[in-house]
């Protein structure tokens, strides 16, 4: 089974609007943390945000927030006020356990564009 | 910029060869991780180092290799190449193993290899 799974392949939204990104997660580790991470076109990969499995609160980053629902086992990020610099390919990623050993599971991503 | 550096930023070169590439982490970072980025495979784990020493292997191939050297830059030795191993390949770093899944991961921009 996968462990991480973005369901939607792209996405579309206008400047200006809210859009939010999928993520569901497959673990029996209670303890993981849970990664978003931005590829522009350029081509690097840029750390967005962190979620840890017991953190009581949604993270959030400026523009960037998580909705973290642990019963049903999404992390999806939620990006405000789109600009046209947000276009690129978004990846969710989750590292399980407290050994700093394991590894990052990224899922397939999903590609947003940003229309004027 | 993350600070992770990587050269060369492209590499192309002929199908049996061999090359390296390089990563240098973080100022302050103990772990080093590679990561393979195929359009196929999407993004997969490759190794990571702690110190010096390897601490985790992914879906490394037995042509390829890796060390962390006392200065903690990192090298992957790609050997033997084949067409299917043109691929992005990332370097990442992170403070340490006593972070847990805590232990975020930046990325390097990454070198492109292509294997004509």
């Amino acid at each position: 089974a996968q462990k991480i799974t973005q369901t939607q392949p792209g996405m579309f939204v206008q400047e200006k609007e809210a859009v939010t990104l999928d993520c569901t997660y497959d673990t029996s580790d209670p303890s993981y943390g849970l990664f978003w991470y931005k590829q522009p076109s350029s081509g690097e990969m840029i750390f967005l945000i962190y979620q840890g499995s017991y953190d009581q609160q949604n993270a959030t980053e400026g523009r960037y927030s998580l909705n973290f629902q642990k019963a049903r086992k999404s992390a999806n990020l939620v990006i405000s006020a789109s600009q046209l610099g947000d276009s690129a390919m978004y990846f969710c990623a989750m590292r399980e356990g407290q050994s700093g050993y394991s590894t990052l599971t990224f899922g397939k991503g999903t590609m947003l564009l940003v229309s004027p | 910029d993350s600070g992770v550096t990587q050269t060369p930023k492209h590499l192309i070169t002929a199908t049996g060869q061999r090359v390296t590439l390089r990563c240098s982490p973080r100022s302050g970072d103990l772990s080093v991780y590679w990561y393979q980025q195929s359009l196929d495979q999407g993004l997969q784990f490759l190794i990571q180092y702690y110190n010096g020493e390897e601490r985790a292997k992914g879906n490394i191939l037995e042509r390829f290799s890796a060390q962390q050297f006392p200065d903690l830059h990192s090298e992957l030795n790609l050997s033997s190449l084949e067409l299917g191993d043109s691929a992005l390949y990332f370097c990442a770093s992170s403070v340490g193993v006593s972070g847990g899944h805590t232990d975020t991961q930046y990325f390097g921009p990454g070198t492109r290899l292509t294997v004509l």
